[in-house]
């Protein structure tokens, strides 16, 4: 069950503004990062990936940024909406394992 | 996109038995898949990494015997909780790989022991 005082941290935008959320990552070998999007009691939905050989790709109305020197990870949404409101969460993965470890996530809520 | 299925997508059983949930790919073949568990305002946690034609492999702290998976094929892989308690219930995400490192994720099942 849930550990008792654990909770999401939760960002809070208004509609329109921009967004920008926050991950560090704690394996210095993971080579590839991922960001998804989480609805309630739905599966996680890709946003956008980026490679370790780069350090920004830009998508439709999103952004991921990756500083490797101090393990970092940022997704930034452009114009948010309300649609944009879920959990975000970033993942890490190694090409040795392919295993995804997920990041611990953010509530994002848009305010109308 | 790949397409990944889950079925059941909410299963309710009684303390003492056994459920099992199927994670299939639609669209193309997984030699990997990974079965993962969600707690109510947390992460996903990976649980096992399901090779088709081989045993599954198990994070830390994951009981095998309990988790029985099994990927009999490129398309299907399946999760079964075994002697299912209250404490098992939680969210249960699948996900195929598409070489080389995508990661397709299902819409999850929800298990409910009471």
């Amino acid at each position: 069950g849930e550990s008792v005082g654990l909770h999401l941290p939760t960002l809070s935008v208004q509609e329109g503004d921009n967004s920008i959320i926050n991950c560090a990552y704690s394996n210095s070998a993971s080579d590839y990062f991922i960001w998804y999007k989480q609805e309630s009691g739905k599966g996680p939905q890709f946003i956008i990936d980026i490679r370790s050989n780069m350090d920004k790709r830009q998508g439709q109305r999103v952004t991921v940024l990756l500083n490797k020197t101090v393990k970092h990870l940022s997704l930034q949404i452009a114009a948010t909406q309300p649609g944009d409101s879920a959990v975000y969460f970033c993942a890490e993965s190694h090409s040795g394992t392919y295993k995804y470890i997920f990041g611990t996530g953010t509530r994002l809520k848009v305010l109308a | 996109g790949a397409v990944v299925s889950q079925h059941p997508s909410r299963v309710i059983c009684k303390s003492g038995t056994s459920v099992k949930i199927e994670c299939r790919s639609l669209d193309f073949q997984a030699t990997t898949m990974f079965w993962y568990r969600q707690f109510p305002k947390q992460s996903l946690m990976l649980m096992a990494t399901s090779n088709e034609g081989s045993k599954a492999t198990y994070e830390q702290g994951v009981e095998k015997d309990k988790f029985l998976i099994n990927h009999a094929s490129l398309t299907l892989s399946t999760l079964t909780v075994t002697s299912a308690h209250p404490e098992d219930s939680s969210f249960y995400i699948c996900s195929a790989r598409r070489e080389p490192y995508e990661q397709y994720f299902g819409p999850g099942t929800r298990l409910t022991v009471t």
